[in-house]
């Protein structure tokens, strides 16, 4: 099994640009989440989806929207990138087998964006 | 906001030694849990311990909780050279909104020379 699996590793965008971040599961997991990492602030939850068709606001949504079409993928999207959004993004999921919040969360690699 | 904040930031210990990391947190858990994320790459889950538990142990590591206090504690013992990694302590709330999230503190940077 792979895991959770992001793409890209690596992106530079332009001030206004736009672009889609796509994290994979291949462990069947209901809930997938966004992080950001920021130096010095831990992990911010952006997004998250506790299932297929279903997406909410964690606590720094602003200038993201995301996407669950597939139980597998958690698209995560920035409409007019600006250099605040300069980070590391992390995407995590969780089964939901028994007592889910007693589940851990398996995370990718990372996805590091700049933001120029 | 951070639910939990480590203390101390960064530590810096000889191979052999005890690492000791501390957490608090301001609202109730349903459980507390660590992780560890080495450089440059993703976090990978340690423990976790539940609210009506108050020590639990796994390999080289054990994990104390208290909820009086709200707060919690991480112990390596005769740590390594591979432990060298930053850990998060991360909570999880105990109503039904925030049972699924996690909310993570700021990481202690622990470092383990040679």
């Amino acid at each position: 099994n792979a895991g959770v699996t992001q793409t890209p590793k690596f992106r530079v965008l332009k001030t206004g640009q736009s672009m889609t971040l796509l994290c994979a599961q291949d462990m069947n997991h209901e809930y997938m989440y966004w992080y950001r990492q920021d130096p010095g602030m831990g992990l911010r939850l952006i997004h998250y989806s506790v299932g297929e068709g279903t997406t909410a606001k964690g606590e720094v949504p602003d200038g993201y929207n995301v996407s669950r079409l597939k139980k597998q993928n958690f698209l995560l999207g920035l409409e007019s990138a600006a250099p605040s959004q300069t980070s590391v993004y992390f995407c995590a999921s969780k089964r939901t087998l028994g007592r889910s919040s007693y589940n851990e969360q398996f995370f990718g690699p990372g996805t590091r964006l700049t933001v120029l | 906001s951070q639910q939990g904040e480590e203390d101390p930031q960064a530590l810096s210990i000889q191979e052999g030694e005890n690492a000791t990391m501390n957490c608090s947190y301001k609202t109730s858990i349903n459980n507390l849990q660590w992780y560890r994320q080495n450089s440059g790459r993703g976090l990978v889950h340690l423990i976790l311990i539940r609210s009506n538990e108050r020590e639990k142990h796994s390999g080289r590591l054990r994990v104390t909780l208290d909820t009086s206090k709200k707060s919690s504690s991480l112990l390596i013992t005769a740590s390594r050279a591979a432990d060298t990694a930053s850990y998060f302590c991360a909570t999880v709330g105990d109503s039904g909104g925030s049972n699924y999230k996690l909310t993570f503190g700021k990481g202690t940077l622990l470092t383990v020379n040679p």
